[in-house]
């Protein structure tokens, strides 16, 4: 079983561009995460998505940061315009389902702002 | 609300022996999981082992087993015949009905030659 693919890997940028990752989940997989980890600290849920629906965005920085997952499966995650705090790890994770599932987590895109 | 707790940042084992990495929680859940991940420096977070809450049986997984004390709200992992490739960031994470992960701040663990 193929598991969670993100790309890029590597993104360096200059602050006030823009830029985009994408993510394909486990097949089957009915939950998209999308988290942010800054170096030294634990992940931190930006959104969750169940098929092509949001369930949780409330840590997401509208301003500038923006999530789809328009066919229920793959996902892209925008920022826009990206600030120099924005430089992470940004993590795609999948769950069969809601609820008490085991969130399984892609290789992750490191972002530099520069 | 849950909480999580690490409260060694770093720990150093010498290979082929064996490690214990702690963990404490709280939940007012009754129903929950409760994980370890691993993350080296590529950043992936890998999963380790799981531990569903109902369950009174220690989960294993080859060198990799847990001490799970529900009463107690502890979690620790257990390493067994250290490799060098063990040597990451370990994460103890705890989920309840609500699909939320939450971390704990993670432990750096050494692996010596």
């Amino acid at each position: 079983e193929a598991g969670v693919a993100q790309s890029p890997r590597y993104k360096i940028i200059e602050k006030r561009q823009s830029v985009a990752f994408w993510c394909n989940p486990i097949s089957g997989h009915a939950t998209l995460y999308w988290y942010q980890q800054i170096l030294g600290q634990g992940p931190k849920l930006l959104i969750q998505f169940q098929n092509n629906g949001v369930v949780d965005d409330s840590q997401l920085p509208k301003d500038r940061f923006s999530a789809e997952r328009l066919k229920g499966v793959d996902s892209t995650l925008k920022i826009q315009p990206a600030k120099l705090e924005d430089s992470a790890v940004y993590l795609c994770a999948s769950s069969r389902d809601r609820g008490l599932e085991t969130q399984y987590f892609g290789p992750g895109t490191r972002l530099l702002v520069l | 609300a849950q909480t999580v707790t690490q409260s060694q940042p770093e720990m150093s084992v010498q290979e082929a022996e064996t490690v214990t990495l702690s963990c404490t929680y709280d939940t007012s859940e009754s129903d929950y999981y409760l994980f370890w991940y691993k993350q080296p420096p590529s950043r992936q977070m890998i999963l380790v082992i799981r531990q569903e809450a109902y369950k009174q049986q220690n989960a294993t997984e080859n060198r990799f087993s847990v001490n799970f004390q529900k009463a107690a709200k502890s979690f620790s992992l257990k390493i067994s015949d250290s490799q060098l490739g063990d040597a990451a960031m370990y994460f103890c994470v705890l989920t309840g009905a609500n699909s939320k992960l939450t971390f704990g701040k993670g432990i750096t663990l050494s692996v010596r030659p």
